[in-house]
């Protein structure tokens, strides 16, 4: 299993541009969420999701947005990039079922510098 | 969930063990204990986790008082390998469907020396 991937590993875009961070999974989990962690902090939870076709807000949703179409994908959109937004983002996918409860595996991230 | 509250930084020698400690005062019945590290700038990972029972696994031990207002992870023979923020978080389990819920804090950076 490759377990979590994520992609790109580093962006930089300018202010008020778009894009898509992608994080898919292999390990059909049932729960994904996205984090971002800034320099010196833990990580704030931004949007989450159950399954399929379900999502919801976390911590710090405003200017992201996501959908899961799939069991495996689970991306995250910048609609128009900030400064505030440089951070690391980190994917995770969690098991809920068989014995092992929240153990959540998170991806390497994405270091996204924002200009 | 419960907040907790963790020291910023500790140091252990290397081959001891690394008694790192948690406030959760205000744990509720059905919240799980949860630690996690951060290894350098890597995705986080998971240790261990307890609802009131002490917990073992091959990476680490976790003690929870009886109480269940604080706990403290256990690296019984700490390595360099293991110098990393440890996260203590408080959550629900997965069948209340708050599983991808969890909140992070600072932490604890631990410094493992020779």
């Amino acid at each position: 299993n490759a377990g979590v991937t994520q992609t790109p590993k580093f962006q930089v875009l300018k202010t008020g541009q778009s894009m898509t961070l992608q994080c898919a999974q292999d390990m059909n989990h049932e729960y994904m969420s996205w984090y971002r962690q800034d320099p010196g902090m833990g990580l704030r939870l931004i949007h989450y999701s159950v399954g399929a076709g379900i999502t919801d807000q976390g911590e710090v949703p405003n200017g992201y947005n996501v959908s899961r179409s799939t069991t495996e994908d689970f991306p995250l959109r910048l609609l128009s990039a900030a400064p505030s937004q440089t951070s690391v983002y980190f994917c995770a996918s969690s098991f809920s079922r068989s014995g092992i409860y929240n153990e959540q595996f998170f991806g390497p991230g994405t270091r996204l510098t924002v200009l | 969930d419960a907040k907790t509250t963790q020291p910023t930084s500790m140091d252990c020698a290397e081959g001891r063990a690394a008694n790192l400690p948690c406030n959760h005062s205000t744990i509720s019945g059905n919240e799980y204990v949860y630690w996690y590290r951060q290894i350098h700038s890597q995705g986080p990972q998971y240790i261990i986790h307890g609802l009131k029972n002490n917990e073992t696994n091959e990476m680490a031990s976790l003690i929870i008082t009886e109480d269940r207002k604080s706990s403290t992870l256990i690296l019984p023979h700490a390595t360099l390998r293991d110098t990393a923020v440890y996260y203590c978080i408080v959550s629900k389990g997965p069948h209340t469907g708050t599983a991808s819920k969890l909140t992070f804090g600072t932490g604890t950076r631990l410094q493992v020396t020779l």
